[in-house]
């Protein structure tokens, strides 16, 4: 079985460029969540998608935007990067989306550096 | 919105002695998980307490949920180097997506 990855593992844009992060979910997984850690902090959920169709976000402004695809893999797209934007971008994904106990599976990551 | 607050922020302890961590939330929790992150890893789910009162306990770790389901605690017995990281809280909401809403972290050090 296959965890859950994401692309790249680094990444270094200026302000003001646009980025896009790649995450491929779990085997079986039908959801996926995406979160921002910042330095010294706990994950901040954006927003999750279920069954290609967004299922929740977070307090996070329309330049953050995502997709899922077919089979399940998903895109997170920062435009207008801000310096504050710096962080580590995880993704996680699970079964379900809109009701009931499923446990979420986090990916190692992609750091993003805006400088 | 659902705010955790964790303490400490920081732990530095020596190989062999034991801690605890505490998380608290200013309303109750539907239900409550433990993390463990480690540098360069996402985070990776330790328990899931659900029930007042309810302890669980998985080798060194023995994890406590409040009578109120407001707080939870995280003891380790016999801290080893391994057990070093980032200990995160979050509350699951179960009827919105499982969306995870994360406390701010204990980093802890086991120094051998």
């Amino acid at each position: 079985e296959t965890g859950v990855t994401q692309s790249p593992t680094h990444l270094i844009k200026t302000r003001g460029q646009q980025v896009t992060l790649r995450c491929s979910s779990q085997s079986g997984h039908n959801t996926v969540s995406w979160y921002q850690q910042a330095l010294g902090q706990g994950p901040q959920f954006i927003f999750q998608y279920y069954r290609e169709e967004e299922n929740g976000r977070g307090n996070f402004p329309p330049r953050f935007s995502g997709l899922q695809f077919p089979n399940y893999s998903s895109e997170l797209n920062v435009n207008a990067l801000e310096l504050d934007d710096s962080a580590l971008y995880l993704c996680a994904s699970s079964l379900g989306g809109l009701a009931g106990a499923y446990e979420q599976y986090f990916g190692p990551g992609t750091r993003l550096t805006v400088t | 919105t659902q705010l955790l607050e964790q303490s400490p922020q920081f732990l530095s302890i020596q190989e062999g002695e034991n801690l605890t961590v505490y998380c608290n939330s200013s309303s109750v929790f539907s239900s409550l998980q433990w993390y463990r992150q480690e540098p360069g890893e996402g985070p990776v789910l330790l328990v899931t307490v659900v029930t007042g009162g309810e302890v669980k306990k998985l080798k060194r770790l023995t994890f406590q949920f409040g009578d109120a389901r407001k707080d939870s605690s995280l003891h380790i017995t016999a801290a080893q180097p391994g057990d070093t990281g980032l200990y995160l809280c979050a509350e699951r909401d179960n009827n919105a997506g499982n969306m995870l809403t994360f406390g701010g972290g204990t980093r802890l050090m086991v120094k051998p």
